[in-house]
Parts: structure tokens; C-alpha cells; sequence
């Protein structure tokens, strides 16, 4: 079975932190994904990945950075926590090119975000 | 950009009673479509998916989902629900190399 592992399942931080979320898969994917999910919003896109060291913008990327040094991992980064950045944030993965033959996504257990 | 519509926000249902839930998206071009499953707790895993071929697909746990091209809908059908099915649904559309998802619908069935 695919595992999608989130590092943190329950944050609590300040605003004004650095926040690191990291995501690890195990199954070679080549795309990897970052969504966060809010009531009555669903998921939206923060950042994806189809290759080591390459990213692509979101819906919503303002407030957030990422990077993939390695094919397995995906860090999310918040390089200053605000409030409005409270919520759940998914890592995905999916195999196959970028492009119409793409698999389904497989998700992390998401980690919970509180900003105070 | 797509965009994905779940109507129902919040749906209760008796045990046994027929599900359907309603998912549009606005983009027409060459589409694969999913729905997706968050029981309380767990993370999203999928249910079903299309891709081509037969527009009606079968999915885990009895669950199926009819695309209708001309319509821009795959809505998703159990004949049955059980409390068990008590979870959140998302429908996702892929295209334009994105995944794009619905606001979710929730659904609360009552033993």
C-alpha cells in the first residue's frame, strides 16, 4: 500500500513563527501535492511538484513556500505563521506524468495547524 | 480554470434509505473524475474513479458513480446506506494538470 507520512499531526505555534511541515512518500511518485482544507471550503491548492527541485503555484500559494529536495520528500513551509493560516493541511502524492493518464491521489493522515 | 460543484453541504439519511449526491464541474475538455471519502478521523482515500470507457463506474463498498458528459455531472449513488457510510465526500476533477475539489458534502446517516 501507498504511505503518504506527515511528520506532525498537531502543531501549535505563534504568529511570526517559521512553521516546517514535512511529507514523505513511499512509492515513488513523481507528483506530490499540498492542499489545505477548511470547513465548507474543501481542498484547495497550495503548492505541487512533478520532479525533484521543481514547484508550481497553486490556487493559493501567498504565505507559503515549499521545496523538494528529494523525489520521496515535500516540505511545506509558512516562513511567517499568521492566524488566517490556522487549518488542515493535506500532503498528497500521485503517480504517472503530468497530464491527462495521471493516477488517483493518495493523502497523509494531514496535519493540524494552530496559529495563535 | 475548473471549477467543481457539490450542491448538498449536508445530507441525513435513515439507514437504508438511496443516496445520491450531486457533483458538476464547469470545464469540458478530456477529464478524469474521482470522489473521495473522509470517514471521522481518517484521511481522504478513494472511492472511485473514471478515466474512459463505461460511464458508469463501480467503486469500494457499493458505492457507484454515473458520468454524464453532456451534463458536465458524475454524482454519486448507493442503493442503501449504512451507518457506517457516515463520512465527508469530496468529488475531483483533474485536468489542466491540477486536481480541483468540491466544498464536500456531509453525510450523517442515522441507525
Amino acid at each position: 500500500d501507498v504511505k503518504v507520512t506527515q511528520s506532525s499531526r498537531y502543531l501549535v505555534k505563534r504568529t511570526g513563527e517559521k512553521v516546517f511541515l514535512e511529507c514523505v512518500q513511499d512509492m515513488d511518485h513523481e507528483n506530490m501535492f499540498w492542499y489545505r482544507q477548511d470547513p465548507g471550503l474543501g481542498l484547495r491548492l497550495i503548492y505541487f511538484s512533478y520532479d525533484v527541485k521543481m514547484k508550481e503555484k497553486g490556487d493559493i500559494p501567498e504565505g507559503y513556500s515549499v521545496s523538494r529536495e528529494k523525489k520521496e520528500r515535500f516540505s511545506l513551509i509558512l516562513e511567517s505563521a499568521s492566524t488566517n493560516q490556522t487549518s488542515m493541511y493535506l500532503c498528497a502524492s500521485s503517480s504517472g506524468l503530468a497530464g491527462a493518464d495521471t493516477g488517483e491521489l493518495f493523502f497523509g493522515e494531514g496535519s493540524r495547524l494552530t496559529v495563535l | 480554470a475548473q471549477s467543481v460543484s457539490q450542491h448538498n453541504h449536508h445530507v441525513i439519511l435513515s439507514e437504508a434509505a438511496s443516496l445520491e449526491l450531486g457533483c458538476n464541474y464547469s470545464y469540458g475538455g478530456t477529464v478524469n473524475l474521482f470522489w473521495y471519502v473522509q470517514y471521522p478521523g481518517q484521511h481522504l482515500q478513494l472511492l472511485l474513479k473514471y478515466f474512459s470507457g463505461d460511464p458508469l463506474v463501480k467503486g469500494i463498498k457499493g458505492f457507484e458513480a454515473e458520468f454524464i458528459k453532456s451534463k458536465f455531472s458524475f454524482n454519486l449513488r448507493k442503493p442503501s446506506v449504512q451507518w457506517s457510510d457516515t463520512a465527508e465526500y469530496f468529488c475531483a476533477v483533474y485536468n489542466f494538470n491540477k486536481f480541483y475539489f468540491g466544498s464536500g458534502t456531509k453525510l450523517n446517516v442515522k441507525p
